[in-house]
């Protein structure tokens, strides 16, 4: 699977808007783009995922660039928790298992 | 609840013992992964199940580790022999169809056991 390329590291303030940015620039037209968080000591769980088009669900909202070698999560309103690691994943369609990489701890400020 | 269940939440053992997780996935789920997660680390695959067959073990590290799933349901990964280094947190997650091509659907994960070898 291609790789990924993440900050280690973001801040943000509560109930502002959080931009996670994601480098895949050996990205192939067949790899999903998958965003998983980790809330702390918890397992990882779904955020949203995208292969072209830009998408939208109640969690967050997935941005991807025309060429797709870059994508950004959104959060519209941070919370406190919200504050977990964000990991974006690159999964080729003929893969049936996510390669997760280091990802970025987001920390949010009262 | 309904989720991914896993235990022990905890194990403390001392190095050479033998050592069993165990995971319950979401009933109706035929795959299972395991992945291995040391402090500062994203999660590391280790293993992926369709059904009872082990499709996928290129994760595990050796021979000391080995994983089953005999009726489709429960799995358990067995650890030979540990290592301080074997010290961990070992996830599960299921999902009820695999993925593969369009089919994204979302991996759920348990809370992980965390073993320490001692």
């Amino acid at each position: 699977d291609a790789k990924t390329t993440q900050p280690n590291s973001m801040e943000s303030n509560e109930e502002e808007p959080v931009h996670l940015p994601c480098n895949h620039s050996t990205i192939s037209g067949t790899d999903y783009i998958h965003w998983y968080r980790q809330l702390p000591s918890q397992g990882p769980e779904y955020v949203i995922h995208g292969l072209t088009s830009n998408v939208n669900n109640r969690m967050a909202s997935l941005a991807i660039a025309e060429d797709r070698k870059s994508s950004t999560l959104i959060l519209h309103r941070a919370t406190l928790r919200d504050a977990a690691v964000y990991y974006c994943i690159l999964r080729d369609d003929s893969s049936y298992k996510l390669i997760f990489g280091s990802g970025t701890r987001l920390l949010v400020r009262p | 609840g309904a989720g991914v269940s896993q235990t022990p939440s905890n194990k403390v053992t001392e190095k050479g013992k033998y050592v069993e997780l165990r995971c319950d996935p979401i009933s109706g789920h035929t795959a299972l992964y395991w992945y291995r997660q040391s402090l500062g680390q994203g999660p590391e695959f280790l293993i992926y199940f369709q059904g009872t067959g082990a499709a996928d073990d290129s994760g595990l590290p050796n021979d000391r580790f080995f994983a089953v799933r005999p009726e489709g349901s429960v799995s358990t990964l067995k650890i030979q022999r540990t290592e301080r280094g074997d010290s961990a947190v070992y996830l599960c997650a299921s999902t009820k169809n695999p993925l593969s091509g369009s089919n994204t659907g979302e991996l759920f994960f348990g809370e992980g056991s965390r073993l320490t070898v001692l």
